[in-house]
């Protein structure tokens, strides 16, 4: 069983601090991974894919991946309230001719003014 | 934008009742998926469709059925619901199985509640 293993949390930071969230993962063929953002009572929604070791910045996000310790994490700068939820790692699977996602748990954020 | 709908938001239903969840989405995605969500267990996956009557079982297919008869809607079957189904119910579309970046978008979630 491919697993997706994230720290449930809470994880509480105060507003305009870094939040970091971290994943691993146990296929070590996975080529992509998503980050998503739920909030509660709502469906999940992208937040940005990365693929390539290294770093990928997009506004205050920034997704890192490190394939050879099959560990990827989301960096938020300058948190704010409204960044409150949970955070799903979420990965390709390697195997098969179609990409299913493997999702983590979730982390769940909480950003105080 | 991508627009994932759900037939319903919420749904209450007896034991041994046929329950129909219903997706629809209006990008001419290939890929089609449900997924069940419940405290401590995260997404779970339950069957996908990457065609027109195609289907492959999730994780969890167990209890469940599906129907893709046309490319924009599935259908989720639950040919007796059991209280073990109470859940929130996701739909998600991806453009194709062949991208290994393609994005799955969510629709809102059908929380249905078997009595």
């Amino acid at each position: 069983q491919k697993e997706v293993e994230q720290n449930s949390g809470p994880l509480s930071v105060p507003e305009g601090a870094i939040a970091s969230l971290n994943c691993t993962y146990s296929d070590r063929g996975s080529q992509s991974f998503f980050w998503y953002r739920q909030y509660s009572g709502k469906s999940p929604e992208l937040i940005m894919f990365i693929y390539s070791n290294g770093d990928k910045e997009d506004g205050r996000f920034t997704a890192q991946l490190n394939k050879a310790s099959q560990y990827v994490s989301l960096l938020i700068r300058d948190s704010q309230p409204s960044d409150s939820a949970t955070y799903l790692c979420a990965v390709i699977d390697s195997g098969g001719s179609n990409y299913k996602l493997t999702f983590g748990k979730g982390t769940l954020l909480t950003v105080n003014p | 934008d991508v627009k994932v709908t759900q037939s319903s938001r919420y749904l209450v239903k007896r034991t041994g009742e046929k329950v129909f969840l219903e997706c629809v989405q209006d990008m001419d995605h290939e890929n089609m998926f449900w997924y069940r969500q419940d405290p401590g267990l995260g997404l779970r996956l339950i069957y996908f469709s990457y065609d027109v009557k195609m289907k492959e079982k999730g994780d969890i297919p167990e209890g469940y059925s599906v129907s893709r008869e046309k490319k924009e809607r599935f259908s989720l079957i639950l040919e007796s619901a059991s209280t073990n189904q109470t859940s929130m119910y996701l739909c998600a579309s991806s453009f194709s199985r062949l991208v290994a970046t393609d994005t799955q978008y969510f629709g809102p979630g059908t929380r249905l509640t078997v009595l």
